[in-house]
């Protein structure tokens, strides 16, 4: 069973801070990982894919990976109260070619 | 371009009722999902197409639901009898097949809220 763990938080962080969200995975074949942003009531929507090791950054978002230790994480800086809401984990193998989601990070940045 | 449309937004019925959900993704969009999103959860996978074709149906309790994309365009999706556990959002998503014959990024749909009491 592949799975992806994310804390469920809530997180806090005060407004201009900088948020960390972490992901982990348990499928190694994995080769391609989204972060994506669910507001209360609306649906999920893309912000952030990143398919090879290191950083990759996109305005106020950085999105980090770590095949060996089976490892992605989303940085946002200068943390916006409109960036409170879910942030979904998402991993795609080439085998299977769907999406395993995490539960969701709810993410509560404070003005 | 048209994003991923869903109907009907909102359904509400008695748990043994029937409920069919309805999808039409991004024009172009060979692959569609049917996600079942539980309130504080991810959505988790309940079956793969690809054009008319099932790629992944693994995870669809087959007893009570059925899903179907005859012409490879829109789907429909629909659950009989329901149960009071078959309480969540119903998301449709579609990508592209890319020329190496790769999935892309998933786009959403709104989602159909299906609340059985």
């Amino acid at each position: 069973q592949k799975e992806v763990e994310q804390n469920s938080g809530p997180l806090s962080v005060p407004e201009g801070a900088i948020a960390s969200l972490n992901c982990t995975y348990s499928d190694r074949g994995s080769q391609s990982f989204f972060w994506y942003r669910q507001y209360s009531g609306k649906s999920p929507e893309l912000i952030m894919s990143i398919y090879s090791n290191g950083d990759k950054e996109d305005g106020r978002f950085t999105a980090q990976l770590n095949k060996a230790s089976q490892y992605v994480s989303l940085l946002i800086r200068d943390s916006q109260p409109s960036d409170s809401a879910t942030y979904l984990c998402a991993v795609r193998d080439n085998y299977g070619q769907n999406f395993v989601f995490g539960p969701g990070t709810r993410l509560s940045v404070l003005p | 371009e048209a994003g991923v449309a869903q109907s009907p937004r909102y359904k509400i019925i008695e748990k043994r009722q029937s409920v069919a959900f309805w999808c039409n993704p991004i024009s172009g969009h060979a692959t569609l999902y049917w996600y079942q999103q539980i309130l504080g959860q991810g959505p988790k996978l309940l079956i793969q197409f690809q054009n008319n074709g099932v790629v992944d149906d693994s995870q669809l309790p087959k007893d009570r639901f059925s899903a179907e994309r005859l012409k490879g365009v829109d789907s429909t999706l629909k659950i009989q009898p329901a149960k009071l556990e078959d309480s969540a959002v119903y998301l449709c998503a579609s990508s592209l097949v890319t020329h190496r014959g790769r999935i892309g990024e998933l786009f959403f749909g709104e989602g159909s809220r299906l609340t059985v009491l």
